[in-house]
């Protein structure tokens, strides 16, 4: 059985840092891309990151690029994504969630149940 | 950047009757990289169809997704009372950006 379990979520100050993590069982973890996406308090979807298998591959949204970076222990069955210089508008609930493929064009086939990150002073 | 636009936003339907929801993309979808997915509160997303019209693991088969370019629908033949959720479309990968639409909330009328 697939499990993806978010951590690290909690309250920070606006222009802080926070580094969640993902732990990943029940699949090969290295064969599969893994996203980070968000969802605000009351509103949709929003894609964040993506990373292929081998971490060869890493794409980020416009909104947080320069600022968020997604990385990956196959070692450790384990995903990251190290936030800095949040903002208020970072406020959300953040899934990991499995790619169904190692790279290029995938979904995700599998999702965490989030961790809540809230960016407040 | 593909921007897919959900209709209705939200569906009043009663259990037993079909539900259709529409997600229009703003350019062509290429190889039908088009996913659906439903998200009941409390709880993460889970998927429902990929490549427009395959279901996933599990997936009871009330549930069919059609169409290719730019206009895709997800179908619910018998709406069951667990299926009273939020229903979002997502394009997948194009110029490696994933996109979501907004969402259609499937109430209970």
């Amino acid at each position: 059985e697939v499990q993806l379990l978010e951590s690290g979520g909690g309250l920070v100050q606006p222009g802080g840092s926070l580094r969640l993590s993902c732990a990943a069982s029940g699949f090969t973890f290295s064969s599969y891309a893994m996203t980070w996406v968000r969802q605000a308090p009351g509103k949709g979807l929003e894609w964040v990151s993506s990373i292929s298998g081998g971490s060869g591959t890493i794409y980020y949204a416009d909104s947080v690029k320069g600022r968020f970076t997604i990385s990956r222990d196959n070692s450790k069955n384990t995903l990251y994504l190290q936030m800095n210089s949040l903002r208020a508008q970072d406020t959300a609930v953040y899934y990991c969630a499995k790619g169904s493929a190692y790279s290029g064009n995938y979904c995700f086939d599998y999702w965490g149940q989030g961790t809540l990150v809230t960016v407040s002073s | 950047e593909i921007v897919l636009t959900q209709s209705p936003g939200t569906l009043s339907l009663s259990p037993g009757e079909r539900a259709t929801l529409s997600c229009r993309a703003s350019q062509s979808v290429s190889s039908s990289y088009l996913a659906w997915y439903q998200q009941k509160p409390g709880q993460p997303p889970r998927l429902l169809i990929y490549g427009a019209s395959s279901r996933a693991t599990g997936i009871p088969d009330r549930f069919s997704g059609s169409g290719s370019g730019t206009d895709f629908t997800l179908t619910i033949s018998s709406l069951d009372p667990e299926d009273f959720a939020v229903y979002y479309c997502q394009q997948y990968g194009y110029s490696y950006r994933w996109t979501f639409g907004q969402g259609t909330r499937v109430e209970i009328k």
